[in-house]
């Protein structure tokens, strides 16, 4: 059973362009999670996803950040018109249920980097 | 959310027992007590977790208060590799909210 996998594990862009961040969760895990971290910060939690629902985007900058979990394929981080205080690293968690006592378990992340 | 307090950093020899404790006196019932850590900048790994019990499995123990305001990640044989940064994190449903953490650094 492959783990949480993301891609890019690098990303570089320009100011200004648009990163699109994938994440796909462990076989038989419905619930996604999206973290970002700071250089040098903690873990902050952005959004939570169930299958084309968005349930919990309170962590998720009001503008230029978008997510998406569809019925089939990836969930997407979508971080548009990039700015150099984007750079950091995203991770992604899945877990396969809304019970207290489920793991999350996390992907390797994204590097983003924006010049 | 339960507010969380560990030591900053802490050292421990290799072979020795690494002793890790939390502070989570707002811990709600519900809430289950989760260690994860984070391996230089790595994804967090999963530990550990529980919620009255003391719990144990292949990579530590944990071992939670009567009152559950407190409890202690135990390393029985800590080794180079398990130099990380150590999360507790009370947590129920939705989302995991990681503190400072300890910074955890084995030596040989």
């Amino acid at each position: 059973n492959a783990g949480v996998m993301q891609n890019p594990r690098h990303l570089v862009r320009r100011r200004g362009q648009e990163a699109r961040l994938r994440c796909s969760p462990m076989k038989g895990h419905s619930h996604v999670y999206w973290y970002r971290q700071l250089p040098e910060e903690g873990l902050k939690f952005m959004v939570y996803l169930q299958k084309e629902n968005i349930i919990d985007e309170s962590g998720m900058p009001k503008e230029r950040f978008s997510a998406e979990f569809p019925k089939e394929g990836p969930s997407i981080l979508r971080i548009q018109q990039v700015v150099r205080g984007d750079s950091a690293a995203y991770f992604c968690a899945s877990s396969p249920a809304l019970v207290a006592k489920n793991i999350q378990y996390f992907g390797a992340g994204t590097r983003l980097s924006v010049l | 959310d339960a507010k969380t307090t560990q030591p900053t950093s802490m050292d421990c020899a290799e072979g020795r027992a690494a002793n890790l404790p939390c502070n989570h006196s707002t811990i709600s019932g519900n809430e289950y007590v989760y260690w994860y850590r984070q391996i230089h900048s790595q994804g967090p790994q999963y530990i550990i977790h529980g919620l009255k019990n003391n719990e144990t499995n292949e990579m530590a123990s944990l071992i939670i208060t009567e009152d559950r305001k407190s409890s202690t990640l135990i390393l029985p044989h800590a080794t180079l590799r398990d130099t990380a940064v150590y999360y507790c994190i009370p947590y129920n449903t939705d989302k995991l909210i990681f503190g400072t953490g300890t910074r955890l650094q084995v030596f040989p």
